[in-house]
């Protein structure tokens, strides 16, 4: 079967920094998807890695273990507006991702 | 920008009900894709294509149909409505050189099945 696992909330404060882990269990695995929705918006792209290490984008980063089937999303100098959820998505061979059940990142001043 | 539209952003149908729903992409994006999500279970896809007048299904198909006859227009099909398919669905494009892991999303349509 093909399943990932993150969690389901994570609350830190303004100006920390947040990581939020994803591992999954799948068969033809390309690569690994983030992406960020906000209440009542659409999921928008974040980052994707295809190898292992880190990617970074700004204050976001993500990275890649192949051999773990592990990634995590790394949030620094939070802000207010980051407060989303936050899914993984492994791409599949034929295309397709598959969506993680998504994590709800809360941020406190 | 990449902008991908849904015909609907709230639509209320009754059980038995043929139900369309429509998604038109600007950027000659081959791969377009639709997803349900609910509260709990992320996003799972239902239906894809990768070009006109192609199509796979998803993991979740039952119930639901698909059309592409344009490039830019992928419509999903709801042959029978029923109270289960209550739900947000969001409609998604990709370039084949991203090979669909950079997706964008329309802003979906809520349908509500009573």
């Amino acid at each position: 079967g093909q399943s990932l696992e993150q969690p389901s909330e994570v609350t830190a404060v303004e100006g920390a920094i947040v990581q939020i882990n994803c591992t999954y269990q799948t068969s033809g695995f390309y690569g690994l998807s983030w992406y960020q929705q906000h209440d009542g918006g659409a999921p928008t792209f974040l980052s994707y890695n295809a190898l292992d290490g880190l990617e970074e984008t700004g204050r976001f980063s993500s990275f890649l273990s192949r051999s773990d089937s592990y990634g995590y999303l790394l949030l620094q100098e939070l802000q207010m507006k980051d407060s989303a959820s936050y899914f993984c998505a492994v791409k599949h061979q034929g295309g397709k991702l598959i969506f993680g059940q998504g994590t709800e990142l809360s941020v406190k001043p | 920008d990449v902008k991908v539209t849904q015909s609907s952003r709230y639509l209320v149908k009754r059980t038995g009900e043929k139900v369309f729903l429509e998604c038109v992409q600007d950027m000659d994006h081959e791969n377009m894709f639709w997803y349900r999500q609910d509260p709990g279970l992320g996003l799972r896809l239902i239906y894809f294509s990768y070009d006109v007048k192609m199509k796979e299904k998803g993991d979740i198909p039952e119930g639901y149909s698909v059309s592409r006859e344009k490039k830019e227009r992928f419509s999903l099909i709801l042959e029978s409505a029923s109270t289960n398919q209550t739900s947000m669905y969001l409609c998604a494009s990709s370039p084949p050189a991203q090979g669909g892991s950079e997706q964008y999303f329309g802003p979906g349509t809520r349908l509500t099945v009573t």
